[in-house]
């Protein structure tokens, strides 16, 4: 089957950027999307990119996709205590999600 | 407000008692789906359904029923629970951009099956 693989945690400090990774498989993926799942919530749709783009940046958010490669990241800019959350990958029409990555930020 | 309700939120039952997870969206979306969450794992898949009387396996189906009788309801149903399936369950509710969808969660309904 087709797998997202993403790592499983990553901690910065407040005000670095964080960058968070995925590969994906199904090179017919259409869209890959980035959701935030927060303690105790449902997932929310962050961002999404088209596979015909190579970048996509909207306010603090950069998502990077490389399709030769499969490869695609989501950059977060002057991160905040509040961008405390898992953060998950997903592609394609059958919505694969990665395993999420557990972001912590420390003051 | 454009939402997608669960409930119960929270779960604790016993091996062989037939439970229902209800699922309840008021955005007139075609598409719902149910995933379960464990820790490694991610989302998987259990059921999706792509208008009313129109649902389909997904990943992880085993154990699991679904039923879309109307279009903003589509309840999970668990007929002989096992301790298994205890896990964190979402559902979803879509709707298509091009060749993708926009998903709107639920909160989760934590389910705890002794």
């Amino acid at each position: 089957g087709e797998d997202v693989e993403q790592s499983l945690f990553l901690s910065v400090r407040e005000g670095d950027s964080s960058v968070i990774n995925c590969t994906y498989t199904d090179s017919s993926s259409t869209y890959l999307y980035w959701y935030k799942q927060e303690p105790g919530a449902g997932l929310q749709l962050l961002t999404y990119i088209f596979s015909n783009m190579d970048m996509k940046q909207d306010q603090r958010l950069t998502v990077l996709l490389n399709k030769k490669d499969k490869h695609l990241s989501l950059r977060i800019a002057d991160t905040q205590t509040g961008d405390s959350a898992i953060y998950f990958c997903a592609e394609g029409r059958d919505m694969r999600f990665g395993a999420g990555t557990r972001l912590t930020v420390k003051p | 407000e454009a939402q997608v309700t669960q409930n119960p939120r929270y779960l604790i039952t016993v091996t062989g008692k037939k439970l229902t997870v209800t699922c309840s969206q008021n955005m007139n979306h075609e598409y719902m789906s149910w995933y379960r969450q464990d820790p490694g794992l991610g989302l998987r898949q259990i059921y999706y359904s792509m208008n009313v009387e129109v649902t389909d396996k997904g990943d992880v189906p085993e154990g699991y029923k679904v039923s879309r009788k109307e279009k903003r309801n589509f309840p999970l149903i668990l007929e002989s629970p096992s301790p298994n399936q205890t896990s964190l369950y979402f559902c979803a509710s879509s709707y298509a951009i091009g060749g993708g969808w926009e998903q709107f969660f639920g909160p989760g309904t934590r389910l705890t099956v002794l």
